[in-house]
């Protein structure tokens, strides 16, 4: 099994509606992490979390927000989808040592 | 500001040697990573780099100069499962240490 999980692995949805893309992870990391990618500009930022009390805005944060639930689950909401917020979504956490991150397997999003 | 050129793609042959680059100029530097990106996969770590010089994994070396903001990723033996794409990120030096990532380079190995 993946030590990070997210879910939907794919979703198409319509402008307008609101989307949550989960995380959750069993490597026990306190940091966790929600980019995009996009082809030709690679993976950017959204939000991050140093531990449950504490969420950050990346660079590219709006139109998006989060929740960190618990150590282990960090999620990431769409209020009000848009086209071109169509893209990859990646989840990721901090390891301890060299500071690599881990990723899940992705979400891809369509926004129709 | 942070800014991370990498070649957008390269193509080399099975068994040869391919040399990725990456030059980098970032508000602070706290470490240099490769990740390996199968299409429609999640990254994967490479290497990590924090003081100059070549890390050697394998068949993967990755060289970091930080005088001159450059790092280069060296694949030996190329095998045909080695076509993906090749992301550089930076990790600058703030109370986040956040990664910021390159566009990547899509390389594809030829028989």
């Amino acid at each position: 099994d993946a030590d990070v999980t997210q879910t939907p692995r794919n979703r198409i949805t319509k402008t307008g509606k609101r989307i949550m893309l989960e995380c959750s992870q069993t490597k026990g990391h306190d940091r966790m992490y929600w980019y995009r990618q996009d082809p030709g500009l690679g993976l950017r930022l959204i939000y991050y979390s140093f531990d449950v009390k504490d969420i950050n805005k990346g660079e590219i944060s709006d139109g998006y927000s989060v929740s960190r639930q618990a150590q282990a689950k960090f999620s990431l909401s769409l209020e009000s989808a848009i086209p071109n917020q169509t893209a990859l979504y990646f989840c990721a956490t901090l390891g301890h040592s060299t500071g690599e991150l881990f990723f899940g397997e992705g979400s891809r999003l369509t926004v129709l | 500001g942070q800014n991370i050129d990498q070649p957008t793609e390269m193509t080399a042959t099975e068994g040869a040697i391919v040399q990725i680059n990456c030059t980098y100029q970032t508000s602070g530097f706290n470490g240099l990573f490769w990740y390996q990106q199968h299409a429609g996969e999640a990254p994967t770590f490479l290497s990590y780099n924090v003081l100059d010089g070549l890390e050697e994994k394998g068949r993967f070396s990755s060289f970091l100069s930080r005088s001159k903001g450059y790092s280069y990723l060296l694949l030996k033996e190329l095998q045909m499962k080695d076509s993906a794409s090749y992301l550089c990120a930076v990790r600058g030096y703030t109370g986040a240490n956040n990664l910021f990532f390159g566009t990547g380079t899509r390389l594809t190995v030829i028989p």
